[in-house]
């Protein structure tokens, strides 16, 4: 079945320590985000890209970084910049230019800093 | 800068009961618009999307709205069910972007009574 995958489901990691994020998709979607959730909030895009090897920041890029190396995958580094890294993250990805843009979600990853 | 907003935040009916959830947005400008639903600890699910040119979609027990003049939308569930507990999130995408830089609303946490 077509979908995204989103690992690990839940990560802890200490203060100081970089950690990565792992986003893969079958759809065949050009593009990908990758969306930060607090608790009571909406989604906030961190970044996006719509073709391999190019991508863009969103509103909360600082601290973060992310690579498309392959259409299928689109990792998200959590650095030690981050000031409060604690959070639900969710990656999507949508048809380019389909004019439609339903974005499909992983299920997501919960960052918890000790 | 768009503004996404839910009210209410949360919301609490009967079974079988009608229901209607409002979204409004600051900048009429969008290229559509979209409700999602997220079940606890999960990702995001598309339910409904609305071209900017359209004034309502249907799918089921669902039926949402746009008025893109008074920057409002409505998600209308009827004879909602205890499997209809979520929260349910509205996006806007602005109209020079087609789609890539949604803004969320913080969503409407449903629960539906037995």
């Amino acid at each position: 079945d077509g979908g995204i995958t989103q690992s690990p489901k839940y990560l802890f990691r200490k203060e100081g320590q970089n950690v990565t994020l792992s986003c893969e998709q079958n759809l065949n979607h050009d593009a990908m985000y990758w969306y930060r959730q607090d608790p009571g909030q909406g989604l906030r895009l961190i970044y996006y890209s719509q073709i391999v090897n190019d991508f863009q920041k969103g509103d909360i890029a600082e601290g973060y970084s992310v690579s498309r190396e392959k259409k299928e995958s689109f990792p998200l580094t959590v650095t030690s910049a981050q000031k409060n890294p604690t959070a639900f993250y969710l990656c999507a990805s949508s048809i380019q230019g389909a004019g439609f843009n339903v974005l499909t979600f992983g299920a997501g990853s919960r960052l918890t800093v000790l | 800068k768009q503004e996404v907003t839910q009210i209410p935040a949360a919301l609490s009916v009967p079974e079988g009961e009608n229901l209607v959830l409002n979204c409004s947005f600051t900048d009429s400008a969008i290229y559509n618009l979209q409700w999602f639903r997220q079940d606890p600890g999960k990702g995001l699910t598309s339910l409904l999307l609305i071209q900017s040119s359209q004034r309502e979609q249907t799918s089921g027990r669902l039926n949402a709205s746009l008025d893109k003049s008074s920057g409002r939308s409505t998600l209308y569930i009827a004879a909602s069910q205890p499997g209809d507990s979520a929260t349910y999130l509205c996006a806007v995408s602005p109209y020079n972007n087609a789609g890539n830089m949604l803004t969320f609303g913080g969503g409407t946490r449903l629960m539906v009574k037995p």
